[in-house]
């Protein structure tokens, strides 16, 4: 079952210019996190937020959790031609324990042109 | 190096033929899971493993099969049952507590 929805679903933009990218979820959290996929190839994690948290920054990367609209955003600063790529979003059910799954959303690809 | 190896890369199928994709990893990881991609969606949990020798149906099961008889090991049948296999197939592991490690997938095609 799908949880999060990106917006937008796709978004161009010139090498230096900032990437925002938002994930919005129906149901309570555990966790959020963000994934990036180059094309053909499998996901690699960036970034997690807990429930009890509002912001957390990782290099270029800065994510925002709003539980109280149920939405996320990712921001990348400063982008370049490498960061051309899918980026989902995943919501981590919060009473599952260790047997908690992923939620994922359908993603939004960004091209950062030269 | 640490990671999770998926084979093959490009896997083509036969109508009414069973198909066993690979999946190996070497983190020591005890969960695994295994997800669909078709494009321009996300991720749909076929089958997961928390454990060896235990596994539990995802969000779309019918017409797959899986065991973890090792903990390195999570191999994926798509069976014939299975009537619109062609997919991006993806295979994750785990540690407790963490995110999931993916491997590079196997793109699995209908001849």
């Amino acid at each position: 079952s799908q949880q999060g929805e990106e917006d937008p679903q796709a978004l161009s933009i010139q090498e230096g210019e900032n990437a925002t990218m938002n994930c919005s979820y129906k149901t309570s959290i555990n966790n959020l996190q963000w994934y990036r996929q180059n094309s053909g190839r499998g996901l690699v994690h960036l970034i997690l937020i807990r429930s009890n948290e509002r912001e957390k920054h990782s290099g270029r990367l800065r994510v925002t959790l709003d539980t109280s609209k149920k939405s996320s955003s990712l921001l990348i600063t400063a982008s370049r031609a490498a960061d051309t790529a899918s980026y989902f979003c995943a919501t981590a059910e919060p009473y599952a324990g260790n047997n908690r799954k992923l939620i994922w959303g359908l993603g939004t690809s960004l091209a950062v042109n030269p | 190096d640490g990671g999770i190896t998926q084979s093959p890369k490009y896997l083509f199928r036969k109508e009414g033929q069973n198909v066993t994709l690979s999946c190996e990893q070497n983190l020591n990881h005890d969960a695994m899971y295994w997800y669909r991609q078709d494009p321009g969606q996300g991720l749909r949990l076929i089958y997961y493993s928390q454990i060896v020798n235990d596994f539990q149906k995802g969000d779309i099961a019918e017409g797959y099969s899986v065991s973890r008889e090792k903990k390195e090991s999570f191999p994926l049948t798509v069976t014939s049952a299975q009537k619109n296999p062609t997919a991006f197939y993806l295979c994750a592991s785990r540690p407790t507590g963490q995110p999931q490690h993916f491997g590079d997938g196997t793109r699995l095609s209908i001849l």
